[in-house]
């Protein structure tokens, strides 16, 4: 089936330095997007990327879809400690049903 | 105020009892998912529906059942079949092209 990971598993950077996640698909998504979930919290939708080499930006957050549809990313500039959080990728399989698989994650520190 | 509403928040369970999770939706949302979040892991599928009356399994489906009666409703049965329940679980609904909003989530302890 399906399988979606993500890099890294864990970051920790300081306060104002750069933070990238990676997504990759085994299959080819439709669409992919982020979610963001906030320790103690539940996920909640950050973005959708639909288009192959889609660019979105989110104040200091750069979503890119890549061009073959099965890898994505997430960069943050200049983290601060409200960034804290961990990052999943999720992204819809090709079948009739809307089964929607979810990264591993990544968790991130922001050290002030 | 629209949304998804998840109860109880905490569970308690004997081991050999089935517990059933309550999940509600107003967003008229056609699609509806059980995930289970275990301790610094991420979210596995355990069953979903797209449509009332009717429902699949997902990646992790074993010891768990689910009824769609209603649009609204899609409540998550966890039986004393599954092995390890202590888990977070968090129910979500989807709209046409995919964006999911969860519930704040049940966190069940076997004890």
């Amino acid at each position: 089936g399906q399988q979606v990971m993500q890099i890294p598993q864990y970051q920790h950077v300081q306060e104002g330095e750069d933070f990238t996640t990676y997504c990759n698909s085994s299959t080819t998504l439709s669409n992919i997007q982020w979610y963001k979930q906030r320790p103690g919290g539940h996920p909640v939708f950050l973005i959708q990327l639909v288009k192959s080499g889609e660019v979105k930006k989110q104040k200091r957050l750069t979503f890119q879809f890549g061009e073959a549809k099965k890898n994505s990313s997430l960069h943050i500039t200049a983290t601060q400690t409200t960034d804290v959080g961990t990052y999943f990728c999720a992204g819809p399989n090709s079948g009739g049903y809307q089964k929607v698989t979810f990264g591993t994650g990544t968790k991130l520190q922001v050290i002030p | 105020d629209g949304g998804i509403t998840q109860s109880p928040k905490y569970l308690f369970r004997k081991e050999g009892q089935n517990v059933t999770l309550s999940c509600e939706q107003n967003l008229n949302h056609d699609a509806m998912y059980w995930y289970r979040q275990d301790p610094g892991q991420g979210l596995r599928l355990i069953y979903y529906s797209q449509i009332v009356n009717d429902f699949q399994k997902g990646d992790i489906a074993e010891g768990y059942s689910v009824s769609r009666e209603k649009k609204e409703s899609f409540p998550l049965t966890v039986t004393s079949a599954q092995k390890n329940p202590t888990a977070f679980y968090l129910c979500a609904s989807g709209s046409g092209a995919n964006v999911l909003t969860f519930g704040a989530g049940s966190r069940l302890t076997v004890l």
